[in-house]
């Protein structure tokens, strides 16, 4: 099947700093990803729509100042948790839609954020 | 407001035993997707169902979709610890590629 990397696996950071999260989609073009948080014991909840060449769609409540997005080639997006907060401490999951696939969604191994 | 509810959140079955996972929503979806986690990795896709009344079978998994496509059920036959995550469907639209997730169903098989 298709396969969706990430990177880093895991990353501490500190209060304040910046973090870039990878998603690579292996061996198919992904005109969209989608980006995911996931706490402790809950669901995976949609934060946003990336769309290759174009700007990202952030589902409400989710600050798009906070988590950049971008989606520069039909294999990469990134999202970016500017200036970290222990908050913002989760598991984050990407997905990325395979266009000959309807609408199948092949998720990354997801990123484990911690914040200090 | 979860739009897709499952039911049980939580269940601890002995193995060899057979249990039932439902996927309820008031929406109608264009497809509905199952998955399961495992602690630390990213949902692995089981089945995706799209005809109203369908249903697939995955070895001793049975998923359903319910006819007016508003929900789905999961069928567990003989579990094994292997069978032990977290289970979720995600609901999809046809105007949109976005997936809705459930609110999951915890599920430990016990040797």
């Amino acid at each position: 099947g298709a396969v969706v990397s990430q990177h880093p696996s895991r990353v501490i950071c500190k209060s304040g700093t910046s973090v870039k999260i990878e998603c690579r989609s292996l061996d198919f073009q992904a005109t969209t990803m989608f980006w995911y948080r996931q706490f402790p014991k809950q669901s995976l909840m949609l934060m946003a729509t990336s769309n290759e060449g174009s700007k990202a769609t952030y589902e409400q409540g989710v600050e798009k100042d906070k988590f950049l997005i971008n989606h520069a080639s039909l294999t990469l997006s990134t999202l970016t948790v500017t200036s970290a907060h222990p908050e913002d401490s989760s598991f984050y999951i990407c997905s990325a839609r395979d266009g000959q696939a309807a609408d199948t969604q092949y998720f990354g191994p997801g990123t484990r954020l911690t914040v200090l | 407001t979860q739009l897709l509810e499952q039911s049980p959140q939580f269940l601890s079955i002995q193995e060899g035993e057979n249990l039932t996972v439902y996927c309820n929503s008031s929406s109608v979806f264009s497809s509905l997707q199952w998955y399961r986690q495992e602690p630390g990795e990213g949902p692995v896709l089981l089945v995706t169902v799209v005809t109203g009344g369908e249903v697939k079978k995955l070895k001793r998994l049975t998923f359903q979709f319910g006819d007016a496509r508003k929900d789905s059920s999961l069928h567990i036959t003989a579990a094994q610890p292997g069978d032990t995550g977290l289970y979720l469907c995600a609901g999809a639209r046809s105007s949109s590629y976005k997936l809705i997730f459930g609110s999951g169903t915890r599920l430990l098989v016990r040797p």
